[in-house]
């Protein structure tokens, strides 16, 4: 089944911890993209991947960090989490480089106190 | 103005109606548009891609109206399960796709 797996879906952690959100897609696609959702905010861009190694900031990149060494995966990590980083987040990815039809993963509801 | 806006709602309509929700955007150069559909808390799918000559699926018809930078997305004989959020998303100066905050519709028994 296509689909795009975010890991993990629901996580409360303290201001500091580091944390990494994975994000794997099994369709080969190239483009990849984390976005964070916020009421009366809409969905923002945090980063975005055209292919493997390849990787540009969106809207909102303050305090976080992604890589992409594989095709597949493009995690998201937060190396000093902050309680304004509390939002829910969703991976997505699209075929061949940026089609603006995206799949989207299930979402990372992430709270920081 | 934001580059794309919506009514945010909701709509609230009886099942079997028809609805229409617009969404305009500022950048005449803008050259795909999409709709997408969010349920409560879970994630944004893609509803329909809108075409110059406009597209249907089923009970739903998305137009694209570039003199007047508005696309919009018509619901037919709506049923239960068409309450969500509607997503329109627009990919404008540098390949970025822009979001919109979404229109609610309710559609009531």
């Amino acid at each position: 089944e296509a689909q795009v797996t975010q890991n993990p879906r629901y996580l409360i952690t303290v201001t500091g911890k580091k944390l990494t959100v994975t994000c794997s897609q099994n369709m080969n696609h190239e483009y990849m993209s984390w976005y964070r959702q916020d009421p009366g905010l809409g969905l923002r861009q945090i980063y975005y991947s055209m292919n493997v190694e390849v990787t540009d900031k969106g809207d909102v990149p303050e305090g976080y960090k992604v890589s992409r060494k594989e095709k597949r995966n493009f995690p998201l990590i937060l190396e000093s989490p902050s309680p304004n980083q509390t939002s829910l987040y969703f991976c997505a990815s699209s075929k061949q480089g940026f089609t603006g039809e995206l799949f989207f993963g299930e979402g990372s509801r992430l709270t920081v106190l | 103005r934001k580059e794309v806006e919506q009514d945010p709602g909701p709509f609230n309509v009886p099942e079997g109606a028809t609805v229409a929700f617009n969404c305009t955007y500022s950048n005449s150069a803008s050259q795909s548009f999409f709709w997408y559909r969010q349920d409560c808390r879970k994630e944004p799918k893609l509803l329909m891609s809108v075409y110059s000559s406009g597209n249907e699926d089923g009970r739903f018809t998305a137009q694209l109206n570039r003199a007047s930078q508005y696309i919009s997305l018509l619901i037919r004989d709506s049923k239960l399960s068409d309450s969500a959020t509607y997503l329109c998303a627009v990919v404008g100066n540098n390949r970025k796709l822009i979001w919109g905050l979404g229109t609610s519709l309710a559609v009531n028994p």
